[in-house]
C-alpha cells in the first residue's frame, strides 16, 4: 500500500499569510494526487486534482505542485473561511490512500 | 442539483450487519465510479471501497471478506453491505463520486455507523 504522509499536522497563522502544506508518498504517483478541505461536521471538498489542477469553482489563491513523491498545497494569502483540515489522497493504485491531514488553525 | 444521499447508519451490536445505500441524483450514474470513505470521530479520512463503471471492485483490506459494495445503475443507487461489523468500523460512512482521473468531487452529507454493545 502506498503511505501519504503529511506535515505539518497543525499549522497556526493569519489571515492574509502565505501557507504551504506538504505530502509525501512512500512511492511514485507520478501526479496522481489530489487536496481536500474539511470543515467540522462536514464532508470534503475537492480542491485540486492531478496534482496542480484547480476544480472549477475554488479561488485561486489555492495551488498544487510536485510529482512522483513530492507534492505541495499552498495557500496564497490566507482568507478567513480558509480555516479547515486538508487532506491528501493518492489515486494512483487501489487502497486510496489519504494522508493524516493538517488542520490550519488561527494564531 | 448534483447529489448524493447517504441513508441506512444506525447503532449495531459487534457482530452484526448493516447495509448503507446512496442515491444519487443530479449526474449520470453509470459514468461514475463510486466510493465508500469513512472517518471515526476526531480521526482523519479512510477510503474503504470502490466500484468501477464495469464493476470492477476493490476494498481495503480491514473490510476484505465483511463488507460488500455493488451499485444498482438503474436506480442510480450505491450499497454497502456490512458484516461481522467490529467497533473498529464505527464512523460516518460517506459515499462519494469520482471521475477518471481526478478527485472525489462529489460527496453525501454522510451517516453513521456505531458499532457498540
Amino acid at each position: 500500500d502506498i503511505q501519504m504522509t503529511q506535515s505539518p499536522s497543525t499549522l497556526s497563522a493569519s489571515v492574509g499569510d502565505r501557507v504551504t502544506i506538504t505530502c509525501r508518498a512512500s512511492q511514485s504517483i507520478t501526479n496522481w494526487l489530489a487536496w481536500y478541505q474539511q470543515k467540522p461536521g462536514k464532508a470534503p471538498k475537492v480542491l485540486i486534482f492531478k496534482a496542480s489542477s484547480l476544480e472549477s469553482g475554488v479561488p485561486s489563491r489555492f495551488s498544487g505542485s510536485g510529482s512522483g513523491t513530492e507534492f505541495t498545497l499552498t495557500i496564497s494569502s490566507l482568507q478567513p473561511d480558509d480555516f479547515a483540515t486538508y487532506y491528501c489522497q493518492q489515486y494512483n493504485s487501489y487502497p486510496l490512500t489519504f494522508g493524516g491531514g493538517t488542520k490550519v488553525e488561527i494564531k | 442539483e448534483v447529489q448524493l444521499v447517504e441513508s441506512g447508519g444506525g447503532l449495531v451490536q459487534p457482530g452484526g450487519s448493516l447495509r448503507l445505500s446512496c442515491a444519487a441524483s443530479g449526474f449520470t450514474f453509470s459514468s461514475n465510479d463510486m466510493h465508500w470513505v469513512r472517518q471515526a470521530t476526531g480521526e482523519g479520512l479512510e477510503w474503504v471501497s470502490g466500484i468501477g463503471t464495469t464493476g470492477d471492485i476493490h476494498y481495503i483490506d480491514s473490510v476484505k471478506g465483511r463488507f460488500t459494495i455493488s451499485r444498482e445503475n438503474a436506480k442510480n443507487s450505491l450499497y454497502l453491505q456490512m458484516n461481522s461489523l467490529r467497533a473498529g468500523d464505527t464512523a460516518v460512512y460517506y459515499c462519494a463520486k469520482k471521475v477518471w482521473g481526478a478527485g472525489m468531487d462529489v460527496w453525501g452529507q454522510g451517516t453513521t455507523v456505531t458499532v457498540s454493545s
